[in-house]
């Protein structure tokens, strides 16, 4: 069965520099959340959109921006790097309707590492 | 602000044991979802449930959600080297994010 797709597996990037994450949900599903799991932590929620349209934002700081498009592909901008943004970045994604929206299905993360 | 209590945090048991994991909040939720991670990897989804009360089996794993809505438990019978790994209880809020326990390092020794 189709999974959850992020994409880059892996991104090293310097302080003060830019990042751009990708996920692409599950065909059919239409919301995509965003997590941030710091070593040894457990995941924290970022943001999450429902029918393209932002539906709950979390502990995401300012620099960060994201957006879910047509195809309900996500991306997940994240400016000003700073070394405590090194962690890995999961998202998932659900069907949108309760209670099946609380089945979140995980991609298997971005690992950034700022320098 | 909900928050999820999982005990223990860690646990290192032989093989052929049987082992519980609890998951306690204050808070009521809507859903209580079981997932188990590998080191580097995306925790995937073992159960959901929905409604208190509720008992879903998955092999020699039993997920129990309380009549409340607030707490759940998984516990593993027999546990095999396999069942090594962590196990995360999340919680889902109203808009469906979900709120995580601290997670349990299973260890299951040969």
């Amino acid at each position: 069965a189709a999974g959850v797709i992020q994409s880059p597996r892996h991104l090293i990037k310097e302080k003060r520099e830019t990042a751009t994450l990708k996920c692409y949900p599950i065909p059919r599903h239409d919301t995509v959340y965003w997590y941030q799991q710091g070593p040894g932590q457990d995941p924290q929620f970022l943001i999450s959109f429902y029918e393209k349209m932002q539906s709950d934002k979390g502990s995401i700081p300012d620099r960060f921006s994201a957006q879910q498009f047509s195809d309900y592909h996500s991306e997940l901008n994240m400016s000003s790097l700073e070394l405590g943004d090194s962690a890995l970045y999961f998202c998932a994604s659900s069907l949108g309707t309760v209670p099946l929206r609380d089945e979140q299905f995980f991609g298997p993360g971005t690992r950034l590492t700022v320098l | 602000t909900q928050l999820l209590e999982q005990s223990p945090q860690f646990l290192s048991i032989q093989e052929g044991e049987n082992l519980t994991v609890y998951c306690n909040s204050s808070s009521v939720f809507s859903s209580l979802q079981w997932y188990r991670q590998e080191p580097g990897e995306g925790p995937v989804l073992l159960v959901t449930v929905v409604t208190g009360g509720e008992v879903k089996k998955l092999k020699r794993l039993t997920f129990q959600f309380g009549d409340a809505r607030k707490d759940s438990s998984l516990h593993i019978t027999a546990a095999q080297p396999g069942d090594t790994g962590l196990y995360l209880c999340a919680g889902a809020g109203d808009t469906g994010k979900l709120i995580f326990g601290q997670g349990t390092t299973l260890q299951v020794k040969p």
